[in-house]
Order: structure tokens, then C-alpha cells, then sequence
């Protein structure tokens, strides 16, 4: 089974904290995903990475960062967090069909982060 | 870029009721459809996913999706719930090299 784990289930940060969000994929794909989910919004992209030391913004980058240093890691970084980006990180995994990007298999997800900025 | 909508964000229906979601996706290239399911308290998993081939495509649990070229929509159906289908259900398309997610619809199934 995929396993695909985060750092932590619950944060509680003061505003204006760096904030580092980790996750660690145990299946050697290919492609890793940070999203945040708020309700009734769903979720929406905040970086992606086909590679190691290769990243992309997704829809709403504004205020994060990622690193990716190994494959197996993906890392989200609030450099300096504030009170409205309070939410559930999910980070995912998945890998291409084909090798080709323009088709991807299921997405993984780990079980989520909860933050709090306060 | 691609987008994927949602309709009716709340249901609410009892057990054995028979359930459709609807799903519409703005995108005309290659598209690859997923519909994954948050249980509470659980992480999101798929259900079911197209990519080609029979329209028709069946998932765990009982659910099935029809994809319909023609009108850009991916429909989720059970024919009778169970309690334990009470979720929040996400249809998502992958296109233009990234994955897109609908608002999703919370599903509740009263006893």
C-alpha cells in the first residue's frame, strides 16, 4: 500500500512564524502535491514537483514555499505564516501513467495537517 | 486551465435512497477523471477514476461514474446508500499537467 505520511496531524503557530510542513512518500513517485482544503472551497492547489529540485506553482502560491531535496520528500514552508492561512494541508503522491505527464495516475493523499495561525 | 464544478454541495437522503452527483469539467484536451471520497475523520481515497475505454466505469463500494463526452460531465451514482456512505465526495479532472478539484458535495444518510 502507498503510504504517505505528514509531520503532523495539528499546528498551533503565532502569526508571523516560519512554518515547515513535511511530507514523506514511501512508493519512489514521480510527482508530489501540496493542496489546503477549506470547506466549501474544496482543494486547491499551492505547489507541485515532477522531480527532485523541480517545482511549480499551483493556483494560490502566494505566501508558500516548497522544497523537494529528495524524491520521497516534499516539503511546504510558510515563510512568515498569517491568521488566513488557518487550514487542512493535504499533501499527495502519484505517479505518471506512461511516463508521460499529460496522463497521471491516482493521487495519494497523507492524512492532512491541521493549522492553526493565531 | 481546466476547471471542475459541482452541484448541490449538501444532500441529504436516507438509507436506501439512490444518489447522484453531478460533476462538469471545462476542459477539451485529454482529460483523465477521478471521483475520491473523505469519510470523516479519514483521509481522501479514490473511488473510482476514467482515463478511457467504457465510459461506464464502476468503483468500490457500489459506486459508479458515467463519463459523457458530449455534455463535459462525470456523474457519480449509488443506486441505495448506506449510512456509512456519509462523506464529503470530491470529482477532480487532471488536465494541462495538473489536478483539478471540484468545491465537493457532503453527503449525509440518515438511518
Amino acid at each position: 500500500d502507498v503510504k504517505v505520511t505528514q509531520s503532523s496531524r495539528y499546528l498551533v503557530k503565532r502569526t508571523g512564524e516560519k512554518v515547515f510542513l513535511e511530507c514523506v512518500q514511501d512508493m519512489d513517485h514521480e510527482n508530489m502535491f501540496w493542496y489546503r482544503q477549506d470547506p466549501g472551497l474544496g482543494l486547491r492547489l499551492i505547489y507541485f514537483s515532477y522531480d527532485v529540485k523541480m517545482k511549480e506553482k499551483g493556483d494560490i502560491p502566494e505566501g508558500y514555499s516548497v522544497s523537494r531535496e529528495k524524491k520521497e520528500r516534499f516539503s511546504l514552508i510558510l515563510e512568515s505564516a498569517s491568521t488566513n492561512q488557518t487550514s487542512m494541508y493535504l499533501c499527495a503522491s502519484s505517479t505518471f501513467l506512461r511516463g508521460r505527464p499529460e496522463h497521471t495516475d491516482t493521487q495519494y493523499f497523507g492524512p492532512g495537517t491541521r493549522l492553526t495561525v493565531l | 486551465a481546466q476547471s471542475v464544478s459541482q452541484h448541490n454541495h449538501h444532500v441529504i437522503l436516507s438509507e436506501a435512497a439512490s444518489l447522484e452527483l453531478g460533476c462538469n469539467y471545462s476542459y477539451g484536451g485529454t482529460v483523465n477523471l477521478f471521483w475520491y471520497v473523505q469519510y470523516p475523520g479519514q483521509h481522501l481515497q479514490l473511488l473510482l477514476k476514467y482515463f478511457s475505454g467504457d465510459p461506464l466505469v464502476k468503483g468500490i463500494k457500489g459506486f459508479e461514474a458515467e463519463f459523457i463526452k458530449s455534455k463535459f460531465s462525470f456523474n457519480l451514482r449509488k443506486p441505495s446508500v448506506q449510512w456509512s456512505d456519509t462523506a464529503e465526495y470530491f470529482c477532480a479532472g487532471y488536465g494541462n499537467n495538473r489536478l483539478a478539484f471540484g468545491k465537493g458535495n457532503q453527503v449525509v444518510v440518515i438511518p
